[in-house]
């Protein structure tokens, strides 16, 4: 079975570029979540979806970041403008009636 | 959500037991225990999951004390693929799916050749 799928899996670019981190959840689950993990605070979760609709963004560190769902099989997680501070390493996870399953993730560095 | 406390590293010989332990003192009676690991450079795995009875599958043992304040990850032979970091999170099940996991800081498990 395929698992969650991010891509790309690592993102280079200059701050004040826009960033679009993409995630496909597996078939069949109806919860989708984007977590940030960095050293200083750890893994944490940002937004999360329930059958496309965003349920809980206050995660969301501020208003540069925006998530979307436009259907159940494919999820968004853009920043714009970056700045440095946002490099970390951005895991989407999905999970259906049991526990959430992470994705490899997309190792973000913004310089 | 109640709070976890793990010691921050622990090492194991391959091919014998890892026990990780957990404190969950302040837990509620809905509230599950769930243990991930995330290896090097990979997202987080689930392990298992448990209320009030001991589970056992494929990949560990998760034995939960009588009054559920604390809990034990076994893994029954390690081996050096076993280290990573260990997560345990208590968390009520919402729905019969988990939502909003607090990750801590873990243990990280070194399993020594």
């Amino acid at each position: 079975d395929a698992g969650v799928i991010q891509s790309p899996r690592h993102e280079v670019t200059e701050m004040g570029q826009e960033v679009t981190l993409r995630c496909k959840p597996i078939s069949g689950h109806d919860y989708l979540f984007w977590y940030r993990q960095t050293m200083m605070r750890g893994l944490e979760l940002l937004i999360y979806f329930n059958n496309n609709v965003p349920i809980d963004d206050s995660g969301m560190p501020e208003d540069r970041f925006s998530a979307k769902m436009p259907n159940a099989s494919f999820s968004t997680l853009k920043i714009q403008p970056s700045e440095p501070r946002d490099s970390a390493v951005y895991f989407c996870a999905s999970s259906g009636r049991g526990p959430q399953h992470f994705g490899d993730g997309t190792r973000l560095s913004i310089l | 959500d109640a709070k976890t406390t793990q010691p921050p590293s622990m090492d194991c010989a391959e091919g014998r037991a890892a026990n990780l332990p957990c404190n969950h003192s302040t837990i509620s009676g809905n509230e599950y225990v769930y243990w991930y690991r995330q290896i090097h450079s990979q997202g987080p795995q689930y392990i298992i999951h448990g209320l009030k009875n001991n589970e056992t599958n494929e990949m560990a043992s998760l034995i939960i004390t009588e009054d559920r304040k604390s809990s034990t990850l076994i893994l029954p032979h390690a081996t050096l693929r076993d280290t990573a970091v260990y997560y345990c999170i208590v968390r009520v099940a919402v729905g019969g799916a988990t939502n909003k996991l607090i990750f801590g800081t873990g243990t990280l498990l070194a399993v020594q050749p």
